[in-house]
């Protein structure tokens, strides 16, 4: 089955204890991101990857770190997490090289900093 | 600054009723796409509209792209229950870079009570 899967999908953490949230697709998508979602706010992109080693920051990244060794996944690290990183986070991938094409999405991991 | 907003943000309306959401922007896109999000899942893709004017049809859902290609909508015929969910525009942009950037609107709460 054609799929995004997260890890963990729920993680309460206190402030400046590091943390990973892994992401993984067996679809061969070349595109991967990372967003965040908060009421109100939509879908705020944090980081996206276009293909192995190649990252680059979205439209709120500052906080988050990235890395992309292999095709199928694309870990989120938070160095030292802080409160207003509390949020619900979602991993997606496409296979349009610029994630225009139909996003498919993991079913999210919610993190709450204390 | 939210590029696309979306209207109303919430909605809680009966079973069977008619209900219209919008999704505005003062930017052009090249494509609009709208995602359904239910609750402890990632949004899914329903349509990709790409022409200015462009009406589609997927059972009750009926979705345009405005002429100007800045605005759409999305209509639900005689809602069910099923529909509740997160419903997220989503419009292709291109940047000043050369490349496409997809922008996710601020979403619309749905709740069909039976």
């Amino acid at each position: 089955e054609a799929q995004v899967t997260q890890n963990p999908r729920y993680l309460i953490t206190v402030t400046g204890k590091k943390l990973t949230v892994t992401c993984s697709q067996n679809m061969n998508h070349e595109y991967m991101s990372w967003y965040r979602q908060d009421p109100g706010l939509g879908l705020r992109q944090i980081y996206y990857s276009m293909n192995v080693e190649v990252t680059d920051k979205g439209d709120v990244p500052e906080g988050y770190k990235v890395s992309r060794k292999e095709k199928r996944n694309f870990p989120l690290i938070l160095e030292s997490p802080s409160p207003n990183q509390t949020s619900l986070y979602f991993c997606a991938s496409s296979f349009k090289t610029w994630g225009t094409g139909e996003l498919f999405f993991g079913e999210g991991s919610r993190l709450t900093v204390l | 600054t939210q590029l696309l907003e979306q209207s109303p943000q919430f909605l809680s309306i009966q079973e069977g009723e008619n209900l219209t959401v919008y999704c505005n922007s003062s930017s052009v896109f090249s494509s609009l796409q709208w995602y359904r999000q239910e609750p402890g899942e990632g949004p899914v893709l329903l349509v990709t509209v790409v022409t200015g004017g462009e009406v589609k049809k997927l059972k009750r859902l009926t979705f345009q792209f405005g002429d100007a290609r800045k605005d759409s909508s999305l209509h639900i015929t005689a809602a069910q229950p099923g529909d509740t969910g997160l419903y997220l525009c989503a419009g292709v942009r291109d940047t000043n870079t050369g490349f496409q950037k997809l922008v996710f609107g601020t979403g619309t709460r749905l709740l069909v009570s039976p």
